[in-house]
């Protein structure tokens, strides 16, 4: 089945450790994106890339970092500069195009919670 | 600045119900997208309707539909004959530069028996 996975679904950090968590998807989209969800709140965007080997900062991409060498794949990295990186995390991926009968819809995977110890 | 504003935090009601949920933009664009997301206790995000600009019918997908007030800058959410499943976290979302997506704050609806 084509969908969007997350791994781990729960993640355990000690102070000054860099984590990554991963996001894969199998449907051929272009673009893929990285939010944060704090508690009661809505999603704010990290980093996003509309093309391999090409990303750039969302609005809170400070102590964060990613990496986009295949289509399919696009790691992120919280490091140890993120000063409050417990929160649920949730990739997402879309087509980008505007040729498309659904242009910039977002699909998203199930997400990773980050607990710092 | 292209923004998302819900206003309801929280909303309630019963089974078999409508409620409609609210959501208004601002954006100077012409031909845009929105987008209705659904996030229950999961935490998973489901999309559940989208709504071209440029369309004037409203977008239905089987017991969700949208009122889209293209001069008010309005897309609220109806859902009808409301079931337990529905009770989630509601956000509204808007594309901004490029393909990113604007949220709103979200609306939490609970279905009640």
């Amino acid at each position: 089945d084509g969908g969007i996975t997350q791994s781990p679904k729960y993640l355990f950090r000690k102070e000054g450790q860099n984590v990554t968590l991963s996001c894969e998807q199998n449907l051929n989209h272009d673009a893929m994106y990285w939010y944060r969800q704090d508690p009661g709140q809505g999603l704010r965007l990290i980093y996003y890339s509309q093309i391999v080997n090409d990303f750039q900062k969302g609005d809170i991409a400070e102590g964060y970092s990613v990496s986009r060498e295949k289509k399919e794949s696009f790691p992120l990295t919280v490091t140890s500069a993120q000063k409050n990186p417990t929160a649920f995390y949730l990739c997402a991926s879309s087509t980008a195009s505007h040729h498309d009968d659904s242009p910039d819809t977002q699909y998203f995977g199930p997400g990773t919670r980050l607990t710092v110890l | 600045a292209q923004t998302v504003t819900q206003s309801q935090p929280e909303m309630s009601v019963q089974e078999a119900e409508t409620v409609t949920l609210s959501c208004t933009y601002d954006t100077s664009e012409s031909n845009y997208y929105l987008f209705w997301y659904k996030q229950p206790p999961s935490r998973q995000m489901i999309l559940v309707i989208r709504q071209e600009a440029y369309k004037q019918q409203n977008a239905t997908e089987n017991r969700f539909s949208v009122n889209f007030q293209k001069a008010a800058k309005s897309f609220s959410l109806k859902i009808s004959d409301s079931q337990l499943g529905d009770t989630a976290m509601y956000f509204c979302a808007f594309p901004t530069s490029g393909s990113r997506l604007t949220f709103g704050e979200g609306t939490q609806l609970t279905v009640n028996p």
